[in-house]
């Protein structure tokens, strides 16, 4: 089993649409979760940090599931802007190394 | 707003010579990162750095790997003698701790060994 998955998609959605990605971690000692952004050939920016009760920044929302081991990220309201592949990366246990998925990619319509 | 720096943006090298791909952390950052991200797979992590001593290695930062910081802003990776398959966009990264560790990436550097 691959530490973390993604479905890679492509997700194809029209704008104004909601979104959602999930993400799962095989390491249940995982500590901190996060979702990255990345634009072709660029590098990852992180998007937001995912805590235990879920936090959400603006159409962006980020939840956790530690019994069932994975994250979540819900974009409502879709831009075009939006069109990126979104990556989740995990800290497996006491370590400060950050563990990519594939990545989803989101391609946002008119 | 502070940002990671790197350079140069795309080296192009022969196999087997050496390279050095540099990277200026945020300066108030205490812990060190380089990832690799070969083209259409994951990015990967290589090493970790703090206190002036690796923390953590992967498999892939072999003997052939090695990272330095030489002053107080710049932090290199070395590649001592490349191979093909060192191709990848090579990406630093900086946090300003490690537990709960938010990386802030620089734009990267292509790696191209020919």
């Amino acid at each position: 089993r691959k530490e973390v998955e993604q479905d890679p998609g492509p997700f194809n959605v029209p704008e104004g649409a909601t979104v959602a990605f999930n993400c799962t971690y095989s390491n249940s000692a995982s500590q901190s979760f996060f979702w990255y952004r990345q634009d072709c050939r660029k590098e990852p920016k992180l998007l937001m940090s995912v805590y235990s009760s879920g936090n959400e920044d603006g159409r962006f929302t980020a939840q956790l599931n530690r019994a069932s081991q994975y994250i979540s990220l819900l974009i409502r309201d879709s831009k075009l802007s939006d069109s990126a592949t979104y990556l989740c990366a995990v800290t497996p246990g006491n370590t400060g190394k950050l563990i990519f998925g594939q990545g989803t990619t989101l391609q946002v319509k008119p | 707003e502070p940002e990671v720096t790197q350079t140069p943006s795309h080296q192009v090298t022969q196999m087997g010579q050496e390279v050095i791909l540099r990277c200026v952390p945020i300066s108030n950052h205490l812990y060190f990162y380089w990832y690799r991200q070969i083209l259409g797979q994951k990015v990967e992590f290589l090493v970790s750095f703090y206190n002036n001593e690796i923390s953590e290695k992967s498999e892939i930062f072999d003997d052939q790997f090695s990272v330095e910081r030489p002053d107080g802003s710049n932090f290199t990776l070395k590649i001592r003698s490349t191979k093909l398959e060192d191709s990848a966009m090579y990406f630093c990264a900086s946090s300003a701790q490690r537990g709960n560790n938010e990386q802030f990436f620089g734009p990267g550097t292509r790696l191209t060994v020919l």
